[in-house]
Parts: structure tokens; C-alpha cells; sequence
């Protein structure tokens, strides 16, 4: 149990165009879905949490408008990449959790994107 | 502020070795104390965890103690096997664990050769 998943695992696309990772907790309700990016050779950077049905919090230094993020359901959460460039290439990493108190997060296999 | 350092990797073994991956941490008030591990193609899974001073997590025969007088919670196996290879993320939450506030390490890759 306790499983999630991210679609594309991997995207290639131009620089200008957005792109939209989508991030499923298969077996469970997620009540808050985590976004993280991680650098080569870096820890993995939290950049915004969200719950269903409200507007995400994002971390200082994140862009709201450039990552947009919607938990429209229990289990899907999806984060978009807006005018993507080549400094956004990253592997993001999505995690779910069920409670609304600290209940252990589970993670996605995350989504390598490269914009070209 | 809250960081965590881990010894840098990769990290190469044979097979039935003792592995130590050191893991130290800077934070304000008491934090919580995580070891995650991701295998090859796969999500982070929570490996063993510590919420206070001198717990022992352990888990598949991994232990980690959280030592407050050396901020550290090393993870340590005595026999590691080929399927233990994977990357090994030491973290922490600040002040007990508030969701969405784990502070991660950069990762030690491990590679175990039969």
C-alpha cells in the first residue's frame, strides 16, 4: 500500500513551451501532496505544499507563477511548468501524505525534465 | 538554520561488508531524524526514523541512533547485501516533525558487488 505515482518520468521539451507533471496516490487519499526539486549531486529542495481543494504555500524563492500548482482531488496533484528554459531542467519529486498532522510522506519516482 | 550533511559518495562495498554512512545535522530545537532510501527506478521509501535523543531506528538490519551531543545519526549495517544498493538520504524535521518541513541531505549512493 501507500503507493504513488508520477507521470511523464521523463519529458523533453522547448524552451517556451509548459509542461505538466501529474502526481497520483494510487491506493490512498492524499490530504497533502509535497513538490520537490533535486540538483545533480544536491539535496532534494521542498518547493511547495499543497492541499486539496486549496491554493498551494510555496517555499521562499519559488515561483508561483512559473510553477503552478492544483490538488484538485484526493489523489492528484499536478505541477506545471510554465515558459519552461533550460535553467528549469531539474528531476521533481512528488510525495503524498494522508493526515493533516505529520504522518510520513511517500514518494514519487519523480520526472526528469530537460528543455532544450 | 536546519541543514544536514552526509558523507559524500558513491560508496562501493562487497558483498557481507559493514557499512557507516555518517550523517550530521544543524537545527534549531528538537528535531526528528529520518533515513530514506531510494533503489534503482523507485520512490523514496522511509527506512528507519528517530524522534528524540538516543532512539535507535533500525529496520532490514539497518540501525541509526540519534546522538544529540554529536548532532549526528549515522546509519550502520553490519552485512550489507547486493540488493541493499541504492541511494541513502539522511533528514530531518524541524521541531518534532511539522508536515512538509523535511530538510534533506545531498545522498550517498551505495553499490554492493557480490
Amino acid at each position: 500500500g501507500a503507493v504513488v505515482s508520477q507521470h511523464p518520468s521523463r519529458v523533453i521539451c522547448k524552451s517556451g513551451t509548459s509542461v505538466k507533471i501529474e502526481c497520483r496516490s494510487l491506493d490512498f487519499q492524499a490530504t497533502t501532496m509535497f513538490w520537490y526539486r533535486q540538483f545533480p549531486k544536491k539535496s532534494l529542495m521542498l518547493m511547495a505544499t499543497s492541499n486539496e481543494g486549496s491554493k498551494a504555500t510555496y517555499e521562499q524563492g519559488v515561483e508561483k507563477d512559473k510553477f503552478l500548482i492544483n490538488h484538485a482531488s484526493l489523489t492528484l496533484s499536478t505541477l506545471t511548468v510554465t515558459s519552461a528554459h533550460p535553467e528549469d531542467s531539474s528531476f521533481y519529486i512528488c510525495s503524498a501524505s494522508r493526515g493533516l498532522s505529520y504522518n510520513e510522506q511517500f514518494f514519487g519516482p519523480g520526472t526528469r525534465l530537460t528543455v532544450l | 538554520g536546519n541543514s544536514v550533511t552526509q558523507m559524500e559518495g558513491p560508496v562501493t562495498l562487497s558483498e557481507e561488508a559493514f557499512l557507516t554512512i555518517n550523517c550530521t545535522y544543524t537545527a534549531t530545537g528538537y528535531p526528528s531524524l529520518f533515513w530514506y532510501v531510494q533503489y534503482p527506478g523507485e520512490g523514496l521509501q522511509l527506512l528507519l526514523k528517530a524522534t528524540k535523543a538516543d532512539d535507535k531506528g533500525s529496520n532490514k538490519g539497518f540501525e541509526a541512533t540519534y546522538r544529540k551531543e554529536t548532532t549526528s545519526f549515522h546509519l550502520e549495517k553490519g552485512s550489507v547485501q547486493v540488493s541493499d544498493s541504492a541511494v541513502y538520504f539522511c533528514a530531518l524535521t524541524p521541531n518534532g516533525g511539522s508536515q512538509g518541513n523535511l530538510i534533506f541531505g545531498k545522498g550517498t549512493k551505495l553499490s554492493v558487488k557480490p
